[in-house]
């Protein structure tokens, strides 16, 4: 079983609809979580960053880390098409640590 | 600007060759990393370094080697002896003195195809 698990997609909406993206996650040690965007033939970028539970807001973006149940999501509001991307989870046990454990991605496209 | 350069962007292999993927950054990071990317599988580290003259394999480090004589450099070269060697490498880099989130800065990836 793997430490990070997410379902690759690929995932279909229309403009401005909400999209939920979520991981789902074995090691209980796991502090630190984030979501990767990653463009087509791009290194993967920082989105959004959650340090243990709870949820946090950035303009369109929502990330939730639910603990108990070691799952995490990312919502995208009134999605746009330049959203289209792979998003990646990552999490490690310490913002220090030296390996970040990544899941293997969604692919996202959003059709005008 | 400040960033992590790799090259070469697109490279092609035979069987049989050894190659050399350049990673280069210039945001006095203390760690590097490189992982590989294929379809479906995410990122898998195979290398990284968290100080000069020192680095430890990762999960998927056969096939490959590093080295890191200089803070801003940590080449990859991948031998051989890697049995599927095609796919997406990225170096990445992160500071550990930084407050915040630790967060692995990328560069844009080299792609590798071996004919």
């Amino acid at each position: 079983q793997k430490e990070v698990e997410q379902d690759p997609g690929p995932l279909s909406v229309p403009e401005g609809a909400i999209v939920s993206l979520n991981c789902t996650y074995s090691n209980s040690a796991f502090q630190y979580f984030m979501w990767y965007r990653q463009y087509s033939r791009k290194g993967p970028e920082l989105l959004m960053y959650t340090y243990s539970s709870g949820n946090k807001e950035d303009g369109r973006f929502t990330a939730q880390v639910d603990k108990s149940s070691k799952y995490i999501s990312l919502f995208i509001r009134d999605s746009q098409p330049s959203d289209s991307a792979t998003y990646l989870c990552a999490m490690n046990r310490y913002s220090s640590a030296s390996k970040i454990i990544f899941g293997s991605g969604t692919r996202l496209s959003i059709r005008p | 600007d400040g960033g992590i350069t790799q090259s070469p962007k697109y490279l092609f292999r035979k069987e049989g060759q050894n190659v050399t993927l350049s990673c280069e950054q210039n945001l006095n990071h203390d760690a590097m990393y490189w992982y590989r990317q294929d379809p479906g599988q995410g990122l898998r580290l195979i290398y990284y370094s968290q100080i000069v003259n020192d680095f430890q394999k990762g999960d998927i480090a056969e096939g490959y080697s590093v080295s890191r004589e200089k803070k801003e450099s940590f080449p990859l070269t991948v031998t051989s002896a890697q049995k599927n060697p095609t796919a997406f490498y990225l170096c990445a880099s992160r500071s550990f003195r930084a407050t915040g989130t630790g967060e692995l800065f990328f560069g844009e990836g080299s792609r590798l195809t071996v004919l």
